[in-house]
């Protein structure tokens, strides 16, 4: 597709269990990276990914948070033993370069129960 | 001190008026800004950005930057009910991470 795809739209888990979530970026976008959004606040950065190496992971809340993108594509952020304080919409952004204008995917929204 | 401040809002103009959002930025060092919009439960949408001091106009939007001030603001013109979504300030210290504040609500009124 044209744009940042993310999925599932929406999660819903019990609190303790673990959720993955998948981004795909923009084809031939080098840079990815992820972030947190809170109602009604700006997304908040956790990670960022130039192809398969990880740079920066300051913004991960914890270390329950983990993010990988094995080949330079597809990345995953996945939360173990998730927290009720760990639902947010979790947004996805790829940009040609790491200073380039960042494009996002339109989020999954986590919901712990 | 938040890195980005913006006025939360809501911001209420009618159709047709001028709708002006500002932001502040704490950082001297930043280098690029952006402005994105966000609808509803959508994802942020990249409308303008911004570099060097001075104007930027494309379409009805008009970015203005004053590194001196660290103040940057986005206006919208001929304001369409269209437009009444949240807008995001977004800044970056010529890296990769973007700061965001926490974003203006723009009604506009038919």
């Amino acid at each position: 597709g044209a744009g940042v795809s993310q999925s599932p739209r929406y999660k819903v888990a019990k609190r303790g269990q673990d959720v993955a979530l998948r981004c795909d970026p923009i084809s031939g976008h080098v840079s990815l990276f992820w972030y947190q959004q809170a109602l009604g606040q700006g997304p908040e950065f956790l990670t960022y990914f130039q192809n398969e190496a990880q740079l920066d992971k300051s913004g991960l809340p914890s270390d329950r948070f983990f993010a990988e993108r094995p080949e330079g594509s597809v990345s995953t952020l996945k939360i173990q033993r998730t927290q009720q304080e760990d639902s947010a919409v979790y947004l996805c952004a790829s940009s040609l370069g790491a200073v380039q204008p960042q494009h996002f995917g339109d989020g999954t929204r986590l919901s712990i129960l | 001190q938040k890195e980005v401040e913006q006025n939360s809002g809501p911001l209420s103009v009618p159709e047709g008026a001028i709708a002006s959002l500002n932001c502040t930025y704490s950082d001297r060092g930043s280098q690029s800004f952006f402005w994105y919009r966000q609808y509803s439960g959508k994802s942020p949408e990249l409308i303008m950005s911004i570099y060097s001091n001075g104007d930027k106009e494309d379409g009805r939007f008009t970015a203005q930057l004053n590194k001196a001030s660290q103040y940057v603001s986005l206006l919208i013109r001929d304001s369409q009910p269209s437009d009444s979504a949240t807008y995001l300030c977004a800044v970056n210290k010529d890296d990769y991470k973007l700061s965001f504040g926490a974003g203006t609500t723009v009604t506009v009124r038919a």
